[in-house]
């Protein structure tokens, strides 16, 4: 059975970091690639960030590029979220998501979350 | 980037035929995914490439794609029914995805 579960969230200042961690089970990290997807309280989805099968590569959405690292452990099968300069805009249930690939022009693309976390929240508030 | 949009809201009585759309410049080359979200509750996938609905999902769940204009249409709508609705989509070389603003259906 796939499960992933979040955890790290918690109360941190504007312009501090955070580290969100998901653990994966049923399934191996390196095989799919794994995403962030974030939720302000009141709010719609919005993606944070995506990890590749590989872990060779990294996307991010523009409100956290440059500021937000996602990264992976093969041997924990463990993906992470590096949260840094933290900003009250920044404060939401995040969640963490398997991907599933399509084929799209011949080439598998991953495209949509089938698997997510129960999410960890966080507050950034001084 | 882009925009996916969504109607903020959409009620209908019980028994009768819910239709959420989702339209967006990009939808014409694009596949969408559906969720569903409830109140204190992960989101969980009930279509996916626009008209394939997987296992588990009721058969009164249904897509369609027309141009720009993605639909999921809710047949004999239930109470269990009432929930926030968003589309998704992702760019065609897997770096950008992009939700829709979300349907709140009430039941």
């Amino acid at each position: 059975e796939v499960r992933l579960l979040d955890s790290g969230g918690g109360l941190v200042q504007p312009g501090g970091s955070l580290r969100l961690s998901c653990g994966a089970s049923g399934f191996a990290i390196t095989s799919y690639a794994m995403a962030w997807v974030r939720q302000a309280p009141g709010k719609g989805l919005e993606w944070v960030s995506t990890i590749s099968g590989s872990g060779t590569k990294t996307y991010y959405g523009d409100s956290v590029k440059g500021r937000f690292t996602m990264s992976r452990d093969y041997s924990g099968n463990t993906v992470y979220l590096q949260m840094d300069s933290l900003r009250a805009e920044d404060a939401a249930l995040y969640y963490c998501a398997k991907l599933a690939s399509v084929p799209i022009f011949g080439v598998l693309i991953p495209s949509y979350f089938d698997y997510w976390g129960q999410g960890t929240r966080v507050t950034v508030s001084s | 980037s882009y925009e996916l949009t969504q109607a903020p809201s959409v009620s209908v009585s019980p028994g009768q035929t819910a239709r959420i759309t989702c339209s967006g410049d990009a939808l014409a080359k694009q596949n969408v995914y559906w969720y569903q979200q409830k109140p204190g509750q992960a989101p969980v996938m009930v279509m996916y490439q626009d008209t394939e609905r997987p296992s588990g999902i009721p058969e009164r769940f249904s897509g369609s794609s027309s141009g720009t204009v993605v639909t999921l249409t809710i047949s004999g709508v239930q109470a269990e029914d009432e929930a926030d609705y968003y589309c998704q989509s992702v760019d065609t070389s897997g770096t950008f995805y992009v939700f829709g603003t979300g349907t709140r259906v009430t039941v």
